[in-house]
């Protein structure tokens, strides 16, 4: 079975503009999970998604958003880039056992560089 | 929210030598999951592990949940091991599948 997919793996854009990301989950998995990393935060939970829902989502602006279509694909958006954004942004499908029980799977990431 | 503490932050080994990362968490969890970091960043499963021993290979973890800990064992070590080791948790009361990560463990194996 293929593995969690990302697009692309690396980016470069300029302050101010946006940028879209996508992920592809494990086939038959329905939870796609967002992450930021960073040398001075570590891992930060972005958001979930799940039946094209949102669940829940962290603290950050609302500069970053998300979505995710009917086939369980998942993008996420960067309006108005700063440079701290610039991060390796990681995609997680989850294996659900039950609704608390799952175990997660990370995609390659997406490493944006914001100049 | 869940607090989730790794040590050592940083550990140099001699091939062949054994290891123990722990995780501290401060909440009773429903997942917890090692993961190992690889020079590229993607994260790389290890372990399931919200209670109890499990072993693959080389690696064994053992979570005691009741103590609000968990140990990664890495024995005779090889240079392939070096990476960052995480250990995430997601807490009991949690609604949404999102993880809370540690600082991790940066390891290095010098041939």
């Amino acid at each position: 079975k293929a593995g969690v997919t990302q697009t692309p793996r690396y980016l470069i854009k300029t302050r101010g503009q946006q940028v879209t990301l996508s992920c592809s989950p494990i086939s038959g998995h329905r939870s796609v999970s967002w992450y930021q990393q960073t040398p001075g935060q570590g891992l930060q939970f972005l958001f979930e998604y799940f039946s094209e829902t949102q669940r829940n989502k962290g603290n950050f602006p609302g500069r970053f958003s998300g979505r995710q279509f009917s086939n369980s694909r998942s993008e996420m958006n960067v309006s108005t880039l700063e440079l701290g954004d610039s991060a390796l942004y990681l995609c997680a499908s989850s294996l659900v056992y039950s609704l608390d029980i799952y175990e997660q799977y990370f995609g390659p990431g997406t490493r944006l560089t914001v100049t | 929210g869940i607090q989730v503490e790794q040590s050592p932050p940083d550990l140099i080994l001699q091939e062949g030598a054994n290891s123990t990362l722990r995780c501290n968490f401060s909440d009773s969890v429903n997942n917890l999951q090692w993961f190992h970091q690889n020079p590229w960043g993607q994260l790389i499963n290890l372990f399931y592990i919200p209670s109890g021993t499990k072993q693959n290979g080389r690696l064994s973890a053992t979570t005691v949940a009741t103590e609000r800990y968990s140990l990664l064992y890495i024995s005779s070590s090889q240079t392939t091991d070096s990476g960052v080791y995480f250990c995430a948790v997601n807490g009991a009361s949690g609604s949404a599948r999102q993880l809370t990560f540690g600082s991790g463990t940066q390891l290095t194996v010098l041939p």
